[in-house]
Order: C-alpha cells, then sequence, then structure tokens
C-alpha cells in the first residue's frame, strides 16, 4: 500500500540556518503531496502542497518540489526563525481522499 | 472563509464516563474526517463521511465509539465509555473531496481520561 517515510527528529537548528526535512513516498499513480505544520498545542495547518511532478509548493519561504523519479518532496527553507520551531507532517492523498502520514518531524529552532 | 469549528476545546472525564465532540465544516465541504492523535504521533483516522454516508469507518473502535453526519454538515463524535487510553486530541477535518484538495483541520478537542 502507499506509504511515506520522513527523517526521525528531533532536529535542532540555529536561528538563521538552512532546513531541509527529507519526505520519500511509495505510492501507484502520481498522488498530490502535501506538508502540514503543527505548532503546540494547535490543530494541523496546510503549510504547501504539490499535486503533479515537477510542481513547486511554497509558503511562508518554505519549499518543496514533487520529484517523481526519486519519489521524493523534501521540505526546505533558507533561513529559519524561532517561530518554525513545530512538528511537521509530510503526506499523499490515496485514492480514497485520505491522507496518508509521515511520522512527524519535530523541528527545534535555538535563537 | 471559515475554518472548521471544533469544540470543547478541552474535556477532562473519568474512565466510563462518555463525552462527545461536534465539528462544523467548511460551509460547502462534502467530506468529513475524524482523526485522533496521542501525544507525540501523527494523526490516525477514525472515520470518513461523505455528505452523511460513512465511506471508512474500519479504525472506528465500534464497541465504545460511534460518529453521525446528520444532514451532510454537522458531525459529533461519542466515546462511552472512556477508557484511560482514550486521552488524544481528536480532530475534525474537512474538504471538497476531490484529489487534489487538501484537508483543512479544526484545532482540536483535548480529552484526558483519568
Amino acid at each position: 500500500g502507499d506509504s511515506v517515510t520522513q527523517m526521525e527528529g528531533p532536529v535542532t537548528l540555529s536561528e538563521e540556518a538552512f532546513l531541509t526535512i527529507n519526505c520519500t513516498y511509495t505510492a501507484t499513480g502520481y498522488p498530490s503531496l502535501f506538508w502540514y505544520v503543527q505548532y503546540p498545542g494547535e490543530g494541523l495547518q496546510l503549510l504547501l502542497k504539490a499535486t503533479k511532478a515537477d510542481d513547486k509548493g511554497s509558503n511562508k519561504g518554505f519549499e518543496a518540489t514533487y520529484r517523481k523519479e526519486t519519489t521524493s518532496f523534501h521540505l526546505e527553507k533558507g533561513s529559519v526563525q524561532v517561530s518554525d520551531s513545530a512538528v511537521y507532517f509530510c503526506a499523499l492523498m490515496d485514492s480514497n481522499y485520505q491522507l496518508i502520514w509521515g511520522a512527524g518531524t519535530k523541528l527545534i529552532i535555538k535563537p | 472563509e471559515a475554518g472548521v469549528a471544533q469544540s470543547p476545546r478541552y474535556k477532562i472525564i473519568e474512565k466510563r464516563q462518555s463525552v462527545a465532540f461536534w465539528c462544523n465544516p467548511i460551509s460547502g465541504h462534502a467530506t468529513l474526517y475524524w482523526y485522533q492523535q496521542i501525544l507525540g504521533q501523527g494523526p490516525k483516522l477514525l472515520i470518513q463521511f461523505q455528505n452523511n454516508g460513512v465511506v471508512d469507518d474500519s479504525q472506528l473502535p465500534k464497541d465504545r465509539f460511534s460518529a453521525e453526519r446528520l444532514k451532510g454538515v454537522d458531525s459529533t463524535l461519542k466515546i462511552q465509555p472512556a477508557k484511560l487510553e482514550d486521552s488524544a486530541v481528536y480532530l475534525c477535518a474537512s474538504s471538497p473531496g476531490t484529489a487534489n484538495s487538501p484537508l483543512h483541520f479544526g484545532n482540536g478537542t483535548r480529552l484526558t481520561v483519568t
């Protein structure tokens, strides 16, 4: 079945560092891909999405590119801030319109 | 547009008591989901509705959990009787129900069972 694998955390960075959170997927066909973010005590917020190969999703300085050849959707940001500290989830949408989730990566940004 | 509304925000009950959660999805969204998220874990789908019909409830513990979506809009999730292991955040999400449409989540209800 479909699955999503993302790098384990926590990931700890200093403010203004470059961020990469790896995400790879296994799926039949070409599903839509998403990154969600969860701040402490809050629900899940859509961060960005990509619906087809080579699409780049972007929002709030974060970017991710749908790579069909490597079945990846890595999340990147050029300069992180303390306010980016949160848990990040990679997900794909299966044929039943259900999200298949990665395990989540906790990001800690130190000032 | 208004987001997904959930209530209550927090609930503390004793084991064996019952509890109910309410969700109002984004207007026009046909698909509604209930998730359970245990601390430190990803969300687990409990039930998915398309309008007022159940699409998938394979992971819903039906001996104690029930959910309904009357008239295809609001939904309630009930637990009766609650167990300690039901302590979690219960998230409601909605979407238009198409392949490229993301799910929109509410802020969740944090349930503590003592």
